[in-house]
């Protein structure tokens, strides 16, 4: 069965700090997606990244960088000198390739708080 | 290009009642997924459309029910409402090409008040 796992239920921080928010996953898949969701309070669920699990080249994209290991199961979400606008509730979420449904399986979140 | 839109954004319903939620997908997205957001039990899965069909369904009872028309507007129903129904209700469209394209867009959510 499919499981996400984010251990980390609440991280608070300063600005300017790097952090990191760790996504350990499970499945008996071999091509499956993995994502990264951020959910400011407004509620609405921002897409951030998608990698497949033959891809586990790492990715940065501005302040934002992700590290997929498929040895250890997990695709970790570092914000290099967050910010205040950073404050949100992040998911992480698998969805196996089976049958075209795209199905997502989320994590419980890690609610980050960024303080000025 | 517009996002995906739900209404009402908001709603307050009474035990027993039932209640109809609306999305529409991003222009030319043919897949609609239905979530359920609560504090205890996180983000679930309810249910998928394509072209009007059920793809999937999530493991809830037969009180959450949905469908897609042809212009990929979906509804989603809950009868009888039960305090545990009180929820946020994301939906998420993709699949531009007719294919799965893993990459879903969320809307902004209806938030269920049931008393």
């Amino acid at each position: 069965a499919q499981k996400v796992t984010q251990a980390q239920t609440e991280i608070s921080v300063v600005e300017k700090e790097d952090v990191t928010l760790d996504c350990v996953y499970e499945t008996r898949d071999t091509t499956y997606y993995l994502f990264w969701y951020k959910q400011p309070p407004s509620g609405e669920l921002v897409f951030l990244i998608r990698r497949n699990s033959f891809d586990e080249q790492n990715e940065i994209s501005g302040r934002y960088s992700w590290n997929f290991q498929k040895s250890t199961s997990s695709f970790n979400f570092t914000i290099t000198a967050s910010q205040v606008v950073d404050s949100a509730v992040y998911f992480c979420a698998l969805t196996e390739e089976r049958g075209g449904s795209e199905k997502l399986v989320f994590g419980k979140g890690t609610k980050l708080t960024v303080n000025p | 290009k517009a996002g995906v839109t739900q209404t009402p954004r908001y709603l307050i319903k009474t035990r027993g009642q039932q209640v109809t939620l609306s999305c529409s997908p991003i222009s030319g997205h043919r897949s609609v997924s239905w979530y359920q957001q609560t504090p205890g039990q996180g983000l679930q899965f309810l249910f998928e459309y394509f072209s009007e069909t059920q793809r999937n369904k999530g493991n809830f009872p037969g009180r959450f029910s949905g469908r897609q028309f042809s212009n990929s507007r979906s509804e989603m129903n809950v009868s009888t409402l039960e305090l545990g129904d009180s929820a946020l209700y994301l939906c998420a469209s993709s699949s531009l090409a007719g294919v799965p394209s893993y990459e879903q867009y969320f809307g902004p959510g209806t938030r269920l008040t049931v008393t």
